[in-house]
């Protein structure tokens, strides 16, 4: 069974830092885009990055861009996102989702996990 | 603000359809960029709906349907049932390569 399974949120104050972590079960890991997206309470979907293999590339939200940084250790089937310069906005849950389909990055987001959350208060 | 813009809300009663719209630009959805469309239940993660403009995953009814034209796209929902009641998301891509979501469409099942 194909699973993602965030980690890693939890209570920051403004200017501090996250790293969250996705885990990944099921699939190849290494041969699909993946993306993070976010939702803040009681709001909408906002993407937030993605990275793209092949050869890697990585694309950022402008309210995250300078902020936070998408990585991923193929060995350890987990893609990550470090979060630094914490902002009361970037307060959400935050998802980690994968493409449908292999090696094209517009192909939209199938399996999703069940998030993790972030708030960043003082 | 989202850059797709969808209605923020919908209803219709049961057996009845609703089609609910996602107007972008031509940096977007008119620059040929497909469209997908995901449902989420109210304390779920989002569900993959449509894809690419009218495709439907695998266990998806045929009741929910999808369709472009220009800069804009739009979902279908025919014989409504109690349990489509859920918020509605557009997501396509413009030029730079980013995602983007529509702000999301609350159909309420009367």
């Amino acid at each position: 069974e194909v699973q993602l399974l965030e980690s890693g949120g939890g209570s920051v104050q403004p200017g501090g830092s996250l790293r969250l972590s996705c885990a990944v079960s099921g699939f190849t890991f290494s041969s699909y885009d993946v993306n993070w997206v976010r939702q803040a309470p009681e709001r909408g979907l906002e993407w937030v990055s993605a990275f793209r293999g092949g050869p890697d590339t990585t694309y950022y939200a402008d309210s995250v861009k300078g902020r936070f940084t998408i990585s991923r250790d193929d060995s350890k089937n987990t893609l990550y996102l470090q979060m630094n310069s914490l902002r009361v906005e970037d307060t959400a849950v935050y998802y980690c989702a994968k493409v449908l389909v292999i090696g094209f990055y517009y192909s939209g987001l199938d399996v999703w996990g069940h998030g993790t959350t972030v708030i960043v208060s003082s | 603000q989202s850059v797709l813009t969808q209605p923020p809300s919908v209803s219709g009663a049961p057996g009845q359809r609703v089609t609910i719209s996602c107007t972008g630009t031509s940096s977007n959805i008119g620059a040929g960029y497909d469209v997908h469309w995901y449902q989420q239940l109210p304390g779920r993660p989002p569900k993959l709906l449509i894809y690419a403009n009218r495709n439907r995953p695998s266990g998806v009814p045929d009741r929910f349907s999808g369709s472009k034209s220009g800069t804009s796209a739009s979902l279908a929902i025919s014989g409504l049932q109690a349990d489509d009641e859920a918020d509605y998301y557009c997501q396509s891509y413009d030029s730079s390569l980013s995602a983007l979501f529509g702000g999301g469409t609350k159909l309420t099942v009367l």
